[in-house]
């Protein structure tokens, strides 16, 4: 069976721009949630989706949003990238959304501002 | 939100010694879970533990809930256990995690 999956591995992009960044959960997850971990730390919560709805939302700026599809797949947007915008962005998906589900990361997103 | 702290930052072990490895954390946890972080970013999954002790070959974890802290234990360590292991805490009614900064670990042949 496939782990999560995030498309893609790496990611150049300049200060003012957008950016898409994409997971796709193990089959039969419903729950997503993405994570952003700069150099360093450890990784921060930014969203979590179940059942195509927003469940949980970080300490994050207006400029980062999600969303999550019929197929449980889910895209992370940033708009009016920064340089500390940059960072390893990471996909977690769980089976449902209640306590004590494990949940399983996929190899992330390393994004770079410049 | 749940503060993790974990101890030590950094551990530079001889090949085949022993390490534990720990994790406290502020509040009561409802999921707690290991991981490896390799180079390449990805994080493996080690334990998911929020309580009691569970053993896979080398590794073990112990989670003690009514003291807030969790153990994660190295045995015979080999160079590919190098890495950073991260604990990370769930609360409250989703899977939102807390990690704490990680341990380093480097183990030299």
């Amino acid at each position: 069976d496939a782990g999560v999956t995030q498309s893609p591995t790496h990611l150049i992009k300049t200060r003012g721009q957008q950016v898409t960044l994409r997971c796709s959960p193990i089959s039969g997850h419903k729950s997503v949630s993405w994570y952003q971990q700069v150099l360093g730390q450890g990784p921060q919560f930014i969203f979590q989706y179940y059942e195509k709805e927003e469940r949980g939302r970080g300490n994050f700026p207006d400029r980062f949003s999600a969303r999550q599809f019929p197929n449980y797949s889910s895209e992370l947007n940033v708009n009016a990238l920064l340089l500390g915008d940059s960072a390893l962005y990471l996909c977690a998906s769980s089976l449902a959304l209640v306590r004590n589900t494990e949940a399983f990361f996929g190899q992330g997103t390393r994004l770079t501002v410049v | 939100g749940i503060q993790v702290e974990q101890s030590p930052p950094d551990l530079i072990l001889q090949e085949g010694a022993n390490s534990t490895l720990r994790c406290n954390f502020s509040d009561s946890v409802n999921n707690l879970q290991w991981f490896h972080q390799n180079p390449w970013g990805q994080l493996i999954n080690l334990f998911y533990i929020p309580s009691g002790t569970k053993q896979n070959g080398r590794l073990s974890a112990t989670t003690v809930a009514t003291e807030r802290y969790s153990l994660l234990y190295i045995s015979s360590s080999q160079t590919t256990d190098s890495g950073v292991y991260f604990c990370a805490v769930g609360d409250g009614n989703f899977n939102k995690f807390y990690f704490g900064s990680g341990t380093k670990l480097n183990v030299k042949p």
